[in-house]
């Protein structure tokens, strides 16, 4: 079975302009959450969504956004970037199962090789 | 604000060497733990998680973790590393309560390399 898989691989980009980055999650996986990993530092939680819906939100800017589609793909966007944005973007997915009104917190994570996005 | 921290930056073994990673979470709570290895070029993989249960769980490749809950720990342990052990390793913390919206809030990481 295909793991999750992001594109682009690598991507260059300039202060100022607008990224997409893209998710496909495990086949059967319906949550999908985006980290942002800075050279030297762990992954940082951006988003998480389940069911196309938003069901958590990192500490980030509204520069960044994201939503996720019926066949639980999902797209990172990123606006007016700047140099700090500079960082590997990874993409996680996992069952989701819903049960009293939260998402099942006993579903590991699992990754894809991310995007290295680099702000000139 | 819900944190981890992973002790060490690098660490330098020779094979068969024993190794301990610690990581340590900032408050109590129900926890669930994981540790994650991100080898050279590839992506970050589950090794181990604690849901509950047994405090000392088994992972893949001869790894095992110790959760303490008295000392907020989950350390993680090899008898006997190799030279393919070298690689990160990513302690992960997921809160069931709070705000952190039970996603993963990672360490820094801890670099292991392993000298034949």
């Amino acid at each position: 079975d295909a793991g999750v898989t992001q594109s682009p691989t690598h991507l260059i980009k300039t202060r100022g302009q607008h990224v997409t980055l893209r998710c496909s999650p495990i086949s059967g996986h319906k949550s999908v959450s985006w980290y942002q990993q800075v050279l030297g530092q762990g992954p940082q939680f951006i988003f998480q969504y389940y069911e196309k819906e938003e069901r958590g939100r990192g500490n980030f800017p509204d520069r960044f956004s994201a939503r996720q589609f019926p066949n639980y793909s999902s797209e990172l966007n990123v606006n007016a970037l700047l140099l700090g944005d500079s960082a590997l973007y990874l993409c996680a997915s996992s069952l989701g199962v819903l049960g009293g009104g939260a998402l099942d917190s006993n579903q590991p994570q699992h990754f894809g090789d991310g995007t290295r996005l680099s702000i000139l | 604000a819900q944190s981890v921290s992973q002790h060490n930056h690098h660490v330098i073994l020779s094979e068969a060497a024993s190794l301990e990673l610690g990581c340590n979470y900032s408050y109590g709570g129900t926890v669930n733990l994981f540790w994650y290895v991100q080898y050279p070029g590839q992506h970050l993989q589950l090794l181990l998680k604690y849901f509950s249960g047994d405090p000392l769980v088994k992972g893949i490749k001869g790894f095992e973790a110790e959760f303490i809950k008295s000392k907020f720990s989950f350390n993680l342990r090899k008898p006997s590393v190799q030279w393919s052990d070298t690689a990160e390793y990513f302690c992960a913390v997921k809160w069931k309560n709070g705000g952190s919206q039970g996603n993963l809030i990672f360490g820094k990481g801890t670099k292991l390399s392993v000298k034949p």
